[in-house]
């Protein structure tokens, strides 16, 4: 089955403390990204990655960092969580090509609570 | 810039037809797409307009006019199913990232 898998699925954390969450796609997309979501105001792109070793930030990267080691596998990394990263975050991945940007398969998706 | 502009919550009754709209303010953008996110759930990608018309996909339309910075989808036949929250989408030109309205919340009642 085609799919954009996170984990954990939700965590709650305490202020500083370095957290990775992980993201894997299994439909071979050069395309993946990072956005979190928050009331109100939608989703909000943090990083993205058009292929491996190639990162760039999205509008909201202050306070995370990715990786794009392998094709299938984009972590985010808080590396001294402060509670305004309190979000829902989604992982999503694309063919990235053309139109295909347009068409992303999101994740289901992490509830991170830093306090 | 880059500013996506949708209804907050939208209600329509099950059968209706119901329109959300977009209008968006952009120096230069390449399409249109559409979400849907279900309470509790991921955004699901429902169509893509690269260029100006109406696209159909089953019960749901999509229709894009670049010339009056506006964009809407049209969800006939409404469903309980349907309620949930939709967002539109764009890549400004240059971009390489993605960006959502708001969204529309659509309740769906009996």
């Amino acid at each position: 089955e085609a799919q954009v898998t996170q984990n954990p699925r939700y965590l709650i954390t305490v202020t500083g403390k370095k957290l990775t969450v992980t993201c894997s796609q299994n439909m071979n997309h050069e395309y993946m990204s990072w956005y979190r979501q928050d009331p109100g105001l939608g989703l909000r792109q943090i990083y993205y990655s058009m292929n491996v070793e190639v990162t760039d930030k999205g509008d909201v990267p202050e306070g995370y960092k990715v990786s794009r080691k392998e094709k299938r596998n984009f972590p985010l990394i808080l590396e001294s969580p402060s509670p305004n990263q309190t979000s829902l975050y989604f992982c999503a991945s694309s063919s990235g090509t053309g139109g295909g940007l347009y068409e992303q398969y999101f994740g289901p998706g992490t509830r991170l609570t830093v306090t | 810039g880059q500013s996506l502009e949708q209804p907050s919550e939208v209600t329509a009754v099950e059968g209706a037809i119901v329109q959300i709209n977009c209008t968006y303010q952009t120096s230069g953008f390449y399409g249109l797409s559409w979400y849907q996110q279900h309470d509790g759930g991921a955004p699901t990608f429902l169509s893509y307009n690269a260029l100006d018309g109406l696209e159909e996909t089953g019960r749901f339309s999509s229709f894009l006019s670049r010339s009056d910075s506006y964009g809407y989808l049209l969800l006939q036949e409404l469903q309980m199913k349907d309620s949930a929250s939709y967002f539109c989408a764009t890549l400004p030109t240059g971009r390489r990232a993605l960006t959502f309205g708001s969204g529309t919340r659509l309740q769906v009642q009996p």
